[in-house]
């Protein structure tokens, strides 16, 4: 089974300090995401990665980068973390071809003071 | 804007009865459909995958595709208080096989 491994399950940041989420898969798979998720807000895509250093934005890049320097890992920077970035994080993984799904990792919960 | 929609709900079925939950989607190009599911406080997990026209079942669970009508539903057959989730309907239906996701039907099971 495809494992895809988020660093910290709950975290909590104080306004103004720079975060860092981490995210491993042990697939090899090329593409990798990161979703936020809001109550009501369903999953929205922050940024998604198809190759080693490469990234596109999604549909709230504003306050977030990333950074893909080996296969396995996607990270997610928070530049200056602002309460209204408290939020469900998720991370996926999976294939750029063919018939297949993602997988989820089991998420951070950020919360910001 | 490519898009998919469910009904939000909640659902509310009895134990034993079968859930039905619906999802349409725009990208007539879309080619592959997945029901996830997602207990409060987790993250999704995939459930059901659909590639063709039809039926595709899987234990109590019932995939169906009508790509003409440009909706996929998901049965649950002898619910259980256990089903009790948010499912999640995806289409892919952007480069690099992206998946697009509706916002999600909440469904309750209850004894």
């Amino acid at each position: 089974d495809v494992k895809v491994t988020q660093s910290s399950r709950y975290l909590v940041k104080r306004t103004g300090e720079k975060v860092f989420l981490e995210c491993v898969q042990d697939m090899d798979h090329e593409n990798m995401f990161w979703y936020r998720q809001d109550p009501g807000l369903g999953l929205r895509l922050i940024y998604f990665s198809y190759d080693v250093k490469m990234k596109e934005k999604g549909d709230i890049p504003e306050g977030y980068s990333v950074s893909r320097e080996k296969k396995e890992r996607f990270s997610l920077i928070l530049e200056s973390a602002s309460t209204n970035q408290t939020s469900m994080y998720l991370c996926a993984s999976g294939i750029n071809r063919g018939n297949y799904g993602y997988t989820f990792g089991s998420g951070t919960r950020l919360t910001v003071v | 804007q490519k898009e998919v929609e469910q009904n939000s709900g909640p659902l509310s079925v009895p134990e034993g009865a079968i859930a039905s939950l619906n999802c349409t989607y725009s990208d007539r190009g879309s080619q592959s459909f997945f029901w996830y599911r997602q207990y409060s406080g987790k993250s999704p997990e995939l459930i059901m995958s659909i590639y063709s026209n039809g039926d595709k079942e899987d234990g109590r669970f019932t995939a169906q595709l009508n790509k003409a009508s440009q909706y996929v539903s998901l049965l649950i057959r002898d619910s259980q208080p256990s089903d009790s989730a948010t499912y999640l309907c995806a289409v892919n239906g952007g480069g690099y096989n992206k998946l697009i996701f509706g916002a999600g039907t909440r469904l309750a099971v209850h004894p």
